[in-house]
């Protein structure tokens, strides 16, 4: 199993530019959470999906953060227009149960935003 | 808001000594605890968890102390090594329908050779 997958792996880009970032959950996976993580605020849930439904959104910063799952095997997280207080290391994780997932969440390796 | 409060923030333990983090947690809810290890430009794993019908769970060299009456809840690592330097975070939610984890801050943990 290749685990979670995310890409890029490192992103830079222009203020106001639109930045698309991916993930491939685990195969079998359920639930699928989108995570900011920067050094003042820690992890921060952004999203939670199960069954590919939004369950959560709650965490989206704002209107210009949407994502989407449009089927079982992928997810994309949009910023539109990005501002530099955006750049953060994003993660995708997922889990084979809702919620808690009972048995761990399984985190991509990130892709590091940075908004110039 | 779901808060739980890591501490310390950093770390800094000799090789072979023992390394401990805590967490506190408000939500009398809250009935699963992960930690989760994270190491620089990895995503964090999973490196144990506790329901707080048992007060310690050992794993190795990790094992994880729970107090349900004083919500606290921590980390140690006997004989810590230089390969355990790396962020840890602890976890905490309700194990029910669609509830989700909430993590604390981290804590950054050097082992000096």
């Amino acid at each position: 199993d290749a685990g979670v997958i995310q890409s890029p792996r490192h992103e830079v880009t222009e203020m106001g530019q639109e930045v698309t970032l991916r993930c491939k959950p685990i195969s079998g996976h359920n639930s699928l959470f989108w995570y900011r993580q920067t050094m003042m605020r820690g992890l921060e849930l952004l999203i939670y999906f199960n069954n590919n439904v939004p369950i959560d959104d709650s965490g989206m910063p704002e209107d210009r953060f949407s994502a989407k799952m449009p089927n079982a095997s992928f997810s994309t997280l949009k910023i539109q227009p990005s501002e530099p207080r955006d750049s953060a290391v994003y993660f995708c994780a997922s889990a084979s149960r809702p919620g808690t997932g009972n048995y761990g969440y399984t985190f991509g390796s990130g892709t590091r935003l940075t908004v110039v | 808001q779901q808060q739980v409060k890591q501490s310390p923030q950093s770390l800094i333990v000799q090789k072979g000594g023992i390394s401990i983090i805590n967490c506190a947690y408000e939500n009398t809810a809250f009935d699963y605890f992960p930690w989760y290890q994270q190491f620089p430009g990895k995503g964090p794993a999973l490196l144990i968890a506790i329901r707080p019908d048992v007060s310690e769970k050992k794993e190795g060299r990790f094992t994880i102390s729970f107090n349900k009456s004083a919500k606290q809840f921590s980390l140690h690592i006997m004989d810590s090594q230089p390969g355990d330097s790396a962020t840890y975070f602890c976890a905490a939610s309700p194990d029910s329908g669609y509830s989700t984890l909430t993590f604390g801050k981290g804590t950054m943990l050097l082992v000096s050779p």
